[in-house]
């Protein structure tokens, strides 16, 4: 089947720093690839929509200054955070549309925890 | 807009035994696909099942059955024979076909299965 893989799967880092995570669809074309982040206990919510070669879409109240979102091939996409803080420690996971079918799979997740 | 509601934020469930997983959703488009995930403890979104709107016969996949009820909006799994295995946390979630928009997901069901 197809796989998404996402590195690195946990990351601790420092407040100030930045974080790049990365979201590669191993054997299939990704026109679109999804990024959702999720707290403890609660549901996947919508970051962003990000298409090759063009700016992603951000959700509302999305700061996209601190959520870089690249997608430079059809096989990656990048979620850089920014100035990270503390409140920004959460799961985050993506998505990936494969090109020829529209069907959807999902990375492993990456946890981010910011000191 | 579309919206998914799951009401049981938590079920336990007798080892051997089937379980339901309640599922509304609200949307005024008429074409769109409904879908189920497992998310394990380790965070990685498992693809269950998925029903289309306009699909006839209720999705069954192995021990998993989507009890579609388009009159009534709702899109309960049923879950035969719990296995310890099975404890996890359950997202429902849509799609409108033809949209760009991503999956919009449920709060979560967290199952337990009781040895």
């Amino acid at each position: 089947g197809a796989v998404v893989s996402q590195h690195p799967s946990r990351v601790i880092c420092k407040s100030g720093t930045s974080v790049k995570i990365e979201c590669r669809s191993l054997d299939f074309q990704a026109t679109t690839m999804f990024w959702y982040r999720q707290f403890p206990k609660q549901s996947l919510m919508l970051m962003a929509t990000s298409n090759e070669g063009s700016k992603a879409t951000y959700e509302q109240g999305v700061e996209k200054d601190k959520f870089l979102i690249n997608h430079a091939s059809l096989t990656l996409s990048t979620l850089t955070v920014t100035s990270a803080h503390p409140e920004d420690s959460s799961f985050y996971i993506c998505s990936a549309r494969r090109r020829e079918t529209g069907e959807l799979f999902f990375g492993e997740g990456s946890r981010l925890t910011v000191l | 807009a579309q919206k998914i509601t799951q009401t049981q934020p938590g079920m336990f469930v007798q080892e051997k035994e089937a379980v339901t997983l309640d599922c509304t959703y609200d949307t005024s488009d008429p074409s769109y696909g409904l879908f189920w995930y497992k998310q394990p403890s380790s965070g990685e979104m498992i693809f269950l099942i998925y029903q289309g709107s306009y699909d006839q016969q209720n999705a069954t996949e192995g021990r998993y059955s989507l009890n579609f009820q388009k009159a009534r909006k709702s899109a309960n799994l049923v879950i035969s024979a719990s296995q310890l295995g099975d404890s996890a946390m359950y997202f429902c979630a849509m799609r409108v076909v033809g949209s760009a928009r991503q999956l919009t997901f449920g709060s979560g069901t967290q199952l337990t299965v009781l040895p």
